[in-house]
């Protein structure tokens, strides 16, 4: 069974920063391009970062581009988001997804980000 | 960036009576691979999203044939044939045509 777990969510205060964690399991993670999506509290969801299988490739939504960062550890399954210079707007529930058949298929259950003074 | 808009907002539906939403692109979401990367994503309240369609109309594991895709390069259409309980929640739909990956506004399906 495909699991994605999320992880390292709370609270930062702005121009902070927090790191996300995503552990895999279920399937063989080496193999797989992952994504981190997240949603605002009562809000739409809004794609925010890429990385490959390989991690050569990575995309950013132009919201976080430069603050951060996507990486992953294909020797532990496990995917991460390191977010500096958080700013409020960045408040949300933060998902790692797998992408199979070229699309999203499997979701993590989220790990909610607070940034606030 | 690919603007995704759905319609309706909101639907609210009678148990056993068919439920229709449109998902219209703001330009083709053919890949130069020859596919097409409209999802649809179906998300309780308080749960992660759930993938329902993939590739406009492949229904992925476990999703009842009630629930079909259809469309072709700028409108797309999620149709449940006979609504149950378990349907309620927000609908999107997603392309992963091109970066950045986006999503329609939701739709949310509420039952009668």
């Amino acid at each position: 069974e495909v699991q994605l777990v999320d992880s390292g969510g709370g609270l930062a205060q702005p121009g902070g920063s927090l790191r996300l964690s995503c552990a895999a399991s279920g399937f063989t993670f080496r193999t797989f391009d992952m994504h981190w999506v997240r949603q605002s509290p009562g809000k739409g969801l809004e794609w925010v970062a890429f990385i490959s299988d390989t991690g050569y490739s990575i995309k950013y939504a132009d919201s976080v581009k430069g603050r951060f960062t996507i990486s992953r550890d294909n020797a532990r399954g496990s995917l991460y988001l390191q977010m500096n210079s958080l700013r409020v707007e960045d408040t949300a529930l933060y998902y790692c997804a797998r992408e199979g058949f070229g699309e999203v298929d499997y979701w993590g259950q989220g790990t909610l980000v607070t940034v606030s003074s | 960036d690919l603007v995704l808009t759905q319609s309706p907002l909101s639907s609210p539906v009678t148990p056993g009576q068919p439920a229709s939403i449109s998902c219209r692109s703001s330009h083709s979401l053919e890949h130069s691979d020859g596919n097409t990367y409209l999802s649809w994503l179906h998300q309780r309240p308080g749960q992660p999203p759930r993938l329902l369609i993939h590739k406009i109309s492949n229904r992925f594991s476990g999703v009842p044939d009630r629930i079909s895709g259809s469309g072709a390069g700028t409108d797309f259409t999620l149709k449940i044939s006979r609504v149950e309980a378990e349907d309620v929640g927000v609908y999107y739909c997603m392309q992963g045509t091109q970066f950045p990956y986006t999503f329609g506004q939701g739709t949310k399906l509420e039952i009668k």
